[in-house]
């Protein structure tokens, strides 16, 4: 049964950049049927999509954030991780990472990790 | 950019059923699919592909998607059902999520 455990620092200063880890369990991430992603969830904005990647390396981010966020893979460690720059206050939300799913133009998350409280603040 | 829009709020009584909707322009011709969230937890996903469910969830849940909405349907709601319930569909290489609906069971 695949798991997902995410990490990191919970508290990030302004203008820095936040870095989180996602480790995955019961399975591989070099799985040809599965994407990872990132997503984030805050009282304002709710649940907003940063970002997908596959083994390979290809990603697809949101445009509102592409400018600002890294997403890679390390498949010799069944990891993935998110990389979000330049942070503000706006950016403080529970991020969690996600086994995304892609068949027939359809996408959705069926396993998701526990999520990460991720505050800025100096 | 492509927008998902719910009602912020359904109430329901035990046993009944409960109707979520979830608006978007031509929403028919993507596959939108629902997560059900309980408080302090992740996100659990209850339907995709607009009407098909992940194994281990109960048949009372169910989706529909015609014209400009898509609906998660709970029939014969328990207690247990209460929780933020949100929409997703795929536009543009973009995954976009709806606004959240409580759903409160009274």
């Amino acid at each position: 049964q695949v798991q997902l455990q995410d990490s990191g620092p919970g508290l990030v200063k302004p203008s820095e950049t936040l870095s989180l880890t996602c480790t995955v369990s019961g399975g591989s991430i070099s799985s040809r049927t599965s994407y990872w992603g990132w997503i984030r969830q805050s009282p304002v904005k709710g649940l907003e999509w940063i970002g997908s990647i596959y083994y390979s390396g290809s990603t697809f981010y949101n445009p509102s954030l592409q400018s600002r966020v890294t997403i890679s893979v390390d498949t010799s460690k069944n990891q993935f991780s998110l990389k979000l720059s330049s942070v503000t206050a706006a950016d403080t939300a529970v991020y969690y990472c996600a086994r995304q799913v892609y068949s027939s133009s359809s996408v959705s998350f069926d396993i998701w990790g526990q999520g990460t409280m991720v505050t800025v603040s100096s | 950019s492509y927008e998902l829009t719910q009602p912020p709020s359904v109430f329901v009584s035990p046993g009944q059923t409960a109707n979520i909707t979830c608006f978007g322009d031509k929403l028919e011709y993507k596959y939108t699919c629902w997560y059900q969230q309980k408080a302090g937890q992740s996100p659990v996903l209850v339907i995709f592909q607009d009407t098909k469910r992940p194994s281990g969830i109960p048949e009372r849940f169910s989706g529909s998607n015609s014209g400009n909405t898509a609906t998660l349907t709970i029939s014969g709601t328990q207690a247990m059902d209460e929780a933020d319930y949100f929409c997703q569909a795929w536009d543009s290489n973009t995954v976009v999520f709806g606004t959240g609906t409580k759903v409160t069971v009274l």
